[in-house]
């Protein structure tokens, strides 16, 4: 089993503050993704990255894929409290996902 | 984007009964849909996957007498929990894929008393 291990698990912090979490497996692949979830409500899809290296912004988010593709961090900018929620990478294998356990970010206005 | 729906949002039933839950893809056609299972602070658990037309394919460790997946039209697939318990009290998620991107449902909070 190709596990994804997420870190940290839980992240609380201050309107404006920027934080980084992390997405590491021990296996190459092929691509990841990040989903964004919020309480009482179905993951929606953020990003895939594919190449190693990879870096892909979506307004205050950055996203980078290892150059081994065995890893991917997600950065945010000046978090906003609309930022709360469940963060979750996931690999796909013929559109079945496995997902990492997630990192729960809460940002406090 | 695709929209996937759910029903119900939540269910609160008794120890040994039956619930149906139905996805929904309201905008597109989709051959194949997933079902995943979410416990308080947990990630997603792929359940199975639900073939039109065909039976679904159950990930190991899951009982498919006890879960079971009906996929009858292309908009449509359900899952119904047979004898629940309160073990299998959870939030119960399926997806479809359309354009190469898997859409997620809202979601089933089920309760079993």
């Amino acid at each position: 089993t190709q596990l994804l291990e997420q870190s940290p698990q839980f992240l609380s912090i201050q309107e404006g503050e920027n934080l980084t979490v992390y997405c590491n497996s021990s296996s190459v692949f092929s691509s990841l993704q990040w989903y964004r979830q919020e309480p009482g409500e179905g993951p929606v899809l953020l990003v895939t990255v594919v190449t190693g290296g990879e870096v892909k912004k979506l307004k205050r988010l950055t996203f980078q894929f290892g150059d081994a593709r065995k890893d991917s961090s997600l950065h945010i900018t000046a978090a906003q409290p609309g930022d709360t929620g469940l963060y979750l990478c996931a690999r796909s294998s013929n559109y079945k996902l496995t997902f990492g356990k997630g990192t729960l970010l809460t940002v406090n206005p | 984007g695709a929209v996937v729906s759910q029903h119900p949002s939540w269910v609160i039933c008794k120890s040994g009964t039956s619930v149906k839950i139905e996805c929904r893809s309201l905008d597109f056609q989709a051959t194949t849909m997933f079902w995943y299972r979410q416990f308080p602070k947990q990630s997603l658990m792929l359940m199975a996957t639900s073939n039109e037309g065909s039976k679904a394919t159950y990930e190991q460790g899951v009982e498919k007498d006890k879960f079971l997946i009906n996929h009858a039209s292309l908009t449509l697939s359900t899952l119904t929990v047979t004898s629940a318990h309160p073990e299998d009290s959870s939030f119960y998620i399926c997806s479809a894929v359309q354009g190469g991107e898997q859409f997620f449902g809202p979601g089933t909070r089920l309760t079993v008393l």
